[in-house]
């Protein structure tokens, strides 16, 4: 696709109720990156994942939440037992791969707003 | 370890006056700086960045930076801002080599009439 797209754009879930997060990166970026960010705060980092190389977990703020990645295409985000703080917007973003140290930017989806009623 | 500080959660102005928004970041190694925008209820959307060579860096909507070496910053200007102008704006820095990009707390300007 043109862009980085998420779905749903919006879930409200009860609390203890298990969620996934889906994120379609741009065709041809190898990296894909999860971030959280709450209501007036920064981006958080969650997790990385760069073609077929391990992801980078250390984000991850606990272990109900896990992300997969098949290849160079679609991931999830799953947050089990949700909790209230777990209410946030989540980001996914994708680049292509680093190379000879030279970074690109981070292209973003328009995120997931998840409420934890 | 990388951090990003922008010191100002929301910076008021008036619609044509010239607006600053500042970032600092600190890092032991060389890095590459970004800034992003976020208009209400949409993504992050990429202004501008600094990889390499001048340290004036052009975006897109007459946006600028300067990388300061020296005194670790990278502040975001514009001459004349307009209502459009509205939104969340985001320091982030990457270090050389690195994958991960970490974000300031954003500022948000808001542009008066």
């Amino acid at each position: 696709g043109a862009g980085v797209s998420q779905s749903p754009s919006n879930k409200v879930t009860e609390k203890g109720k298990d969620v996934e997060l889906r994120c379609d990166p741009i065709s041809g970026h190898t990296a894909l990156y999860w971030y959280r960010q709450r209501l007036g705060q920064g981006l958080e980092f969650l997790i990385y994942f760069q073609g077929n190389s391990a992801p980078d977990k250390s984000g991850l703020p606990s272990d109900r939440f896990s992300a997969e990645r098949t290849g160079e295409s679609v991931s999830t985000l799953t947050i089990q037992r949700t909790q209230q703080e777990d209410s946030a917007v989540y980001l996914c973003a994708s680049s292509l791969a680093v190379i000879a140290g030279q970074n690109t930017e981070a292209f973003f989806g328009q995120g997931t707003r998840l409420t934890v009623v | 370890a990388q951090s990003v500080t922008q010191l100002d959660s929301q910076v008021p102005v008036f619609e044509e006056a010239p607006v600053e928004l500042r970032c600092n970041y600190s890092s032991s190694v060389s890095v590459y700086l970004f800034w992003y925008v976020q208009y209400p209820n949409q993504g992050l959307q990429l202004l501008l960045k600094y990889l390499s060579g001048s340290t004036l860096v052009k975006g897109i909507n007459g946006f600028e930076a300067e990388f300061n070496k020296s005194q670790t910053s990278f502040h975001l200007r514009k001459p004349s801002v307009h209502i459009s102008d509205t939104a969340e704006y985001f320091c982030a820095v990457s270090e050389k080599g690195t994958y991960k990009y970490i974000f300031g707390t954003g500022t948000r300007l808001k542009v008066l009439a």
